[in-house]
C-alpha cells in the first residue's frame, strides 16, 4: 500500500483480556518495527524484523508480548493478560534500507480499563 | 546508552517569529540524527535528518545542523506558520544499532 496501515485505530479492552494489533507495512519494505508511544512521551522500541524473524526483540517489556510476522509483510502484536498499564499507542513502522528512516504508521491507540 | 534530550515545552510562539527547539544526543559511535513531527490527529513523519558530523538537513523551512563537537541537533526555523503547530520529536539511530530513540517530544503552537 501506500502506506503505514494499522488496524484497529483504537481499542479499547478490560483487564486481563487477549488483544492483537495488525500492522501492514509499506509493499517491499523488509525492516519493521514496533514502537510503543505513552502519553507525553516519546516512541519507545519494542521489536524489529527483517523479513519473518525478529531480528531484535530486547524492548518487549515482558512475556506477555509478542509479536509475529509469518511472511515477511503483516505483522500482528499480541499482548496477553493486558493490564492498565499497557494503555498507550503502539505504532508500527516500516523501511526499505535501514537509517533511511523509518514510515510510521498512524498507531492503535489501546485503553484498557 | 544511547539517548536523546530535548527542549521541554510546550513552546508557544506568534506567526512569523523564529523557531529554536534544542536537542541533544548521548551515543556510541557515529549516529544518524532525526526530526520527526507529529501534527495533530496524524502519525510521525519524517521532518529531515543529518548522518554524519556537520551535514545539514532541511524541509519545509526547517533546519538542523550535526554538531558533534556539542553533541547537538537543533531545529530551526526562520518564520514559523500557524501550520507548523505539532509535536517535534529529536531522534538518533546508532551506526551499530537497529533502533531509534526517541525525545520525549516538544509541543509547538503557533498563534496568528
Amino acid at each position: 500500500g501506500a502506506g503505514v496501515s494499522q488496524t484497529p485505530s483504537n481499542k479499547v479492552t478490560e483487564k486481563g483480556k487477549y488483544v492483537e494489533l495488525r500492522c501492514d507495512p509499506i509493499s517491499g519494505h523488509t525492516a519493521l518495527y514496533w514502537y510503543r508511544q505513552s502519553l507525553g512521551q516519546g516512541p519507545e522500541f519494542l521489536i524489529y524484523f527483517q523479513g519473518t524473524g525478529a531480528a531484535d526483540d530486547s524492548g518487549l517489556p515482558n512475556d506477555r508480548f509478542f509479536a509475529v510476522r509469518p511472511e515477511g509483510s503483516v505483522s500482528t502484536l499480541k499482548i496477553q493478560r493486558t493490564e492498565r498499564g499497557d494503555s498507550a499507542v503502539y505504532l508500527c513502522a516500516s523501511s526499505l534500507n535501514f537509517g533511511d528512516g523509518y514510515t510510521f504508521g498512524s498507531g492503535t491507540r489501546l485503553t484498557v480499563v | 546508552g544511547d539517548s536523546v534530550t530535548q527542549m521541554e515545552g510546550p513552546v508557544t510562539l506568534s506567526e512569523e517569529a523564529f523557531l529554536t527547539i534544542n536537542c541533544t544526543y548521548t551515543a556510541t559511535g557515529y549516529p544518524s540524527l532525526f526530526w520527526y513531527v507529529q501534527y495533530p490527529g496524524e502519525g510521525l513523519q519524517l521532518l529531515l535528518k543529518a548522518t554524519k558530523a556537520d551535514d545539514k538537513g532541511s524541509n519545509k523551512g526547517f533546519e538542523a545542523t550535526y554538531r558533534k563537537e556539542t553533541t547537538s541537533f537543533h531545529l530551526e526555523k526562520g518564520s514559523v506558520q500557524v501550520s507548523d503547530s505539532a509535536v517535534y520529536f529529536c531522534a538518533l539511530v546508532s551506526n551499530t544499532g537497529n533502533q531509534f530513540y526517541f525525545g520525549t517530544g516538544t509541543s509547538l503552537t503557533v498563534i496568528p
